[in-house]
């Protein structure tokens, strides 16, 4: 059954340092999505992404965020100078275009911020 | 605007008893509601959806979830817990035909079914 990878599975990095999360969706999927997950706390939408470009964002996804499909397998999360509140867990979702509900996710990427 | 809510942090049941993890929702227009499990260390597994149709809606691993649209509420069943089952659930919803196509996901409930 096909999918949803993500790479690293593990991220420390220093405050201020630029990370890049890897993703590669579901073959095909049209539909990319991240979403992160700080401990203990529940799951919240960072971005949508269709078409070569970001469908909808929330008021997390700010100018140190952005999102990039650089090939036609890999989607990618990239934070320009990391926070110590940018530690979460990274999931990565897509989905088709029809039937068009179901999100599936990767396994996440559990980022740690120092 | 959407949202989610789970009111039990965790659910204990005796392995072979029902289970039932509640979750209530809001949102303006036509839900789509959806569970997901995620297991320790795992990311996050579909389980079921409801889109229209059958209120009752059976999806993977026995489980299933009743859509009330009176009580704004599809809350996840299964008829007999297994030990297995022992996971945190999430409860989300998107406004259907709508352009808000992200999900809106409840703080999770950590299910423990004791043998």
């Amino acid at each position: 059954e096909p999918e949803v990878t993500q790479t690293p599975s593990h991220q420390v990095t220093q405050m201020g340092q630029e990370v890049i999360l890897r993703c590669v969706p579901i073959s095909n999927h049209l539909y990319f999505y991240w979403y992160r997950q700080i401990l203990g706390q529940k799951v919240e939408f960072l971005v949508s992404f269709y078409n070569n470009e970001i469908s909808e964002k929330s008021e997390i996804f700010d100018d140190q965020f952005s999102v990039e499909r650089p090939d036609g397998s890999n989607f990618t999360l990239k934070i320009r100078s990391t926070k110590l509140e940018d530690s979460a867990m990274y999931f990565c979702a897509s989905r088709a275009f029809t039937p068009p509900e179901t999100q599936y996710f990767g396994p996440g990427t559990r980022l740690l911020v120092l | 605007a959407q949202s989610v809510a789970q009111p039990e942090d965790q659910v204990n049941v005796a392995e072979g008893n029902p289970l039932t993890v509640k979750c209530t929702y809001s949102v303006s227009g036509n839900p789509y509601l959806f569970w997901y499990v995620q297991y320790p260390n795992r990311g996050l597994q579909f389980l079921l959806k409801y889109i229209t149709g059958d209120n009752l809606v059976k999806g993977s691993y026995g489980f299933e979830a009743e859509f009330n649209k009176s009580q704004t509420s599809f809350h996840l069943k299964k008829p007999s817990a297994l030990v297995s089952d022992s996971a945190l659930y999430f409860c989300a919803v998107r406004e259907g035909g709508g352009s808000a196509r992200q999900l809106t996901f409840g703080s999770g409930t950590q299910l423990t079914v004791l043998p």
